[in-house]
């Protein structure tokens, strides 16, 4: 059964960049779809998507079975846990299961 | 893109049944064969419940049932029990190939 461990928490200063990675285990065979979605404190889910894209950048390294998210001139208001989670139908992106555990990155000055 | 619309709470007593709204737009939920509900407990990641309105993941209990109508989405959990208190976030595939989420339905079990 796939499973998604993300790295660790992070604080970062505004105007600086961040990299959350998402390591698949438990899966033996590919491709996936790795999306990502963050939820401010206390707030309710977004999906990091076409708005982020001037400041986002997504990869995956297919030989470890990981993916990046790369948010870069961070401000306050990215602070926020950034969850992965793997879609499914044919978009890649109908429905999410299962997700990362999540990785809180915080910016501040 | 707008969140879909969520009321902020519900709450009912155990064995009660609730349901939990999810209006969108023409671009999305009424447009969409693609709306997921999740559940969040505090500090836990999002589990999905169900997706496409009829597809529940095995593990799931069949207490937790979703329907559509037109722009509107709904979740309606039944037998209501303390272990479902928790928050509700809809989703729906948006035909500008994105996702939108709601603003998420906060449970209390009285």
């Amino acid at each position: 059964q796939l499973q998604l461990v993300q790295s660790g928490a992070q604080v970062k200063k505004p105007g600086a960049s961040v990299k959350v990675s998402c390591k698949a285990l438990g899966y033996t065979s590919g491709p996936y779809n790795i999306n990502w979605v963050r939820q401010a404190p206390g707030q309710g889910l977004e999906w990091i998507g076409g708005k982020f894209h001037d400041r986002v950048t997504m990869t995956t390294d297919t030989s470890t079975r990981t993916a990046y998210l790369e948010l870069r001139s961070l401000t306050s208001d990215d602070t926020a846990t950034y969850y992965c989670a793997e879609g499914s139908g044919l978009s890649g992106r109908h429905w999410f299961d299962p997700w990362g555990q999540g990785t809180p990155v915080t910016v501040s000055s | 893109q707008s969140a879909l619309t969520q009321p902020a709470s519900v709450s009912g007593s155990p064995g009660q049944a609730i349901t939990i709204s999810c209006t969108g737009t023409s671009t999305d939920i009424d447009d969409s064969d693609y709306v997921s509900w999740y559940q969040q407990h505090p500090g836990k990641a999002p589990k999905l419940l169900n997706h496409g309105v009829r597809n529940r993941p095995s593990g799931v209990s069949d207490r937790f049932s979703a329907s559509k109508s037109g722009n509107t989405a709904s979740l309606t959990i039944s037998g209501l029990q303390p272990e479902d208190e928790a928050a509700y976030f809809c989703a729906s595939y948006t035909r500008r190939n994105t996702v939108v989420f709601g603003g998420g339905t906060k449970l209390t079990v009285l």
